[in-house]
């Protein structure tokens, strides 16, 4: 059964650069037909697709957020992660790790990350 | 706002049934048959219920259904038990370059 585990900074100040990593265990990450997503939860809000990548490197953002976006992925560690650049207070949310058949469903959910983003 | 609305509470006595709606638009749930329904318990990570409309992962209760209708995917949940209580989050496959939206998730409360 695969798990996933989200790890990182709990706090990160304003105009830093919010960093998280998904280790995967029970599955390798290059099985192929799933992607690897991260998504997140602002306070108060919904989910929110952040984006995915595929073992292979290729990835798929959300546009709103492409700009100060990097996922990617180590294939000999089973891990995937993310880098979001220029945090405000707005990027404070519990964030996700999972396993995705892109297009479709989310299969699999890590337990989630809380990142504040303040001074 | 999200981009699918949901009901933000439903409530049902245990033994019935309820229904929460998943609204989106022609870019989501009326053009796509990838629509998923997540639960998720308080402290938990949220779990598959539904795939591609109205399909159960193995393991999932078949009291859980999904069905849709032009732009509003649809979760019936029969025979509420009081574990049922929890958040549900619907998802689809948007074509409009975002490719993943949610809803804004809706709280189930077991009377």
């Amino acid at each position: 059964q695969v798990q996933l585990q989200e790890s990182g900074p709990g706090l990160v100040k304003p105009s830093q650069t919010l960093s998280l990593t998904c280790t995967v265990s029970g599955e390798s990450i290059s099985i192929g037909g799933y992607y690897w997503s991260w998504i997140r939860q602002r306070p108060g809000k919904g989910l929110e697709w952040i984006g995915y990548i595929y073992y292979s490197g290729n990835t798929y953002y959300n546009p709103s957020l492409k700009s100060r976006l990097t996922i990617s992925v180590d294939t000999s560690k089973n891990e995937f992660s993310l880098n979001l650049t220029s945090v405000t207070a707005a990027d404070t949310a519990l964030y996700y790790c999972a396993k995705d058949r892109a297009g479709g469903e989310v299969t699999h959910w890590g337990q989630g990350t809380l990142v504040t983003v303040s001074s | 706002q999200s981009a699918l609305t949901q009901p933000a509470s439903v409530s049902g006595s245990p033994g019935q049934s309820i229904t929460i709606s998943c609204t989106g638009s022609d870019n989501d749930v009326e053009t796509y048959r990838l629509v998923s329904w997540y639960q998720r318990r308080p402290g938990s990570a949220p779990q598959l219920l539904i795939y591609e409309v109205n399909k159960r992962p193995s393991g999932v209760s078949d009291r859980f259904s999904g069905s849709k209708s032009g732009n509003t995917a649809s979760l019936t949940i029969s025979g509420l038990q009081g574990d049922d209580e929890a958040e549900y989050y619907c998802s689809s496959y948007a074509g409009n370059g975002i490719f993943k939206v949610f809803g804004g998730g809706t709280k189930l409360t077991v009377l």
